[in-house]
């Protein structure tokens, strides 16, 4: 069966360091993998997906980043943190060219100080 | 551009019917339904296809019209368990599903 991994679950950071968030989908080969932030008591707000290795697409070109090195391993990242990053990160997949449902991890909850 | 929800928040007695509207601005490949709840990650309820078919799942059916760009979510005889955020989001054809900023739902005793 397939699951989905995403780590750290919680963190604290300060203004101006970097951020790695990791995710990771087993049981499965070339899924759609996306990365979605929640802001306090907000919606979900899409940040990248991928399709395919080497393939992002960047919804928010503000400073995050993301890198898919591996068929079913998702980073996203960010050089200096900015208190708007502040938020609930979740990574989720899909099997690819489906219009199936999203499969999300249990989130990463970042709080930039 | 993510799609708009209607209304932002919701309060019901146990028993009580409630509709959620999901709308965009751009044709729509398919519709998906799921529910957070607070501090977790949102759960899939249901996915609509173009086609303008409705669905069901135990109480909770949606309905999905293409031509108008529009889907609804239909709950029936509300439950405790209902209550949490609901959002809809919408796909394009290339993989990119993206969401609307959500429906509070509140179900009281």
């Amino acid at each position: 069966s397939q699951t989905i991994h995403q780590w750290p679950a919680t963190l604290v950071q300060p203004v101006g360091s970097p951020l790695s968030l990791e995710c990771t989908v087993e049981g499965t080969s070339n899924p759609n993998l996306y990365w979605y932030r929640q802001a306090a008591g907000r919606g979900l707000q899409l940040l990248f997906y991928s399709v395919g290795i080497g393939q992002i697409s960047s919804e928010v070109p503000q400073n995050l980043s993301a890198s898919r090195p591996q068929d079913r391993q998702f980073i996203l990242s960010s050089k200096k943190l900015l208190l708007s990053d502040s938020g609930f990160y979740l990574c989720a997949w899909r099997g690819s060219g489906e219009a199936g449902e999203l499969f999300f991890g249990e989130g990463s909850r970042l709080t930039v100080l | 551009q993510q799609p708009v929800q209607s209304p932002q928040a919701v309060i019901l007695r146990e028993g009580e019917d409630a509709v959620i509207n999901c709308s965009s601005s751009k044709a729509l490949y398919s519709v998906h339904w799921y529910r957070q709840k607070h501090g977790e990650a949102p759960v899939f309820l249901m996915i609509l296809l173009k086609g303008g078919e409705q669905k069901g799942h135990e109480k909770i059916s949606a309905s999905f019209n293409e031509k108008k760009q529009q889907s609804s979510l239909y709950l029936t005889a509300s439950q405790l368990s209902y209550s949490g955020t609901y959002f809809c989001g919408t796909e394009s054809p290339y993989g990119k599903l993206t969401f609307g900023q959500g429906t509070i739902l509140t179900v009281h005793p």
